[in-house]
């Protein structure tokens, strides 16, 4: 089975300074990972996945998420927050063990608040 | 950028009452899913359809639920006698593929499901 867990509900920065929202998965193989970020009334959009390969990944809007291994983690960050930021962020897995399932498992979602 | 569009964005349904939710997919994509966002909650799959049958399906997808494809374009979610806890947000998502490399899936903006 595959799940993923965000640990924290909220989290808050201050508008210039880093940012880093946690995730944590577990697969019986090797993982898919992603991250998505809702604004109020949209649905999911795609920032950014790990799939092989180099263990930092980079996305959309400055975002970059390390692919841990031995962590079994994929913390989402960002050098500079920026107010606009704020929003939803949903970490998903998926295993990658032949016969497994297709579908991503979505983790409850931590709503990051930049503050100006 | 093509994107996944949905209507109505919210719909007021009786309970008992059966509802439609449609979703236009991205034109070239060939897996199409729906998932579910009741308020403060994660995202929780329902269902996956290709090749005009559903691939996947989660515990929550009764046999109060349907999906149908009618007409190559329009993908939709029938929810035949529609319960309280029925409330929630409905997205649509789709993808290019499903293959071992995994594409990312793009989400519509959702339709908030109110029953009264």
């Amino acid at each position: 089975a595959q799940s993923v867990a965000q640990p924290e509900d909220q989290v808050n920065v201050a508008e210039g300074n880093p940012l880093t929202v946690k995730c944590t998965y577990s697969v019986s193989g090797n993982p898919y990972l992603f991250w998505y970020v809702q604004y109020p009334n949209r649905g999911l959009q795609f920032l950014l996945k790990y799939i092989t390969g180099d263990n930092l990944v980079k996305g959309s809007y400055g975002f970059e998420a390390e692919f841990n291994k031995s962590q079994t983690s994929f913390h989402l960050k960002k050098p500079s927050a920026l107010v606009s930021d704020s929003a939803l962020y949903f970490c998903a897995v998926r295993d990658s063990k032949s016969g497994g399932s297709y579908i991503p498992t979505f983790g409850r979602g931590t709503s990051l608040i930049v503050h100006p | 950028e093509p994107e996944v569009t949905q209507t109505p964005s919210h719909q007021v349904t009786q309970m008992g009452q059966e509802v439609i939710l449609r979703c236009v997919p991205i034109s070239n994509h060939l897996y199409f899913y729906w998932y579910r966002q009741i308020l403060g909650q994660k995202v929780e799959f329902l269902v996956s359809f290709y090749n005009n049958e559903i691939s996947e399906k989660s515990e929550i997808f009764d046999d109060q639920f349907s999906v149908e494809r009618p007409d190559g374009s329009n993908f939709t979610l029938k929810i035949r006698s529609t319960k309280l806890e029925d409330s929630a947000m409905y997205f649509c998502a789709s993808s290019l593929s499903r293959d071992r490399v995994s594409q990312p899936q793009h989400f519509g903006d959702g339709t908030r499901l109110s029953i009264l």
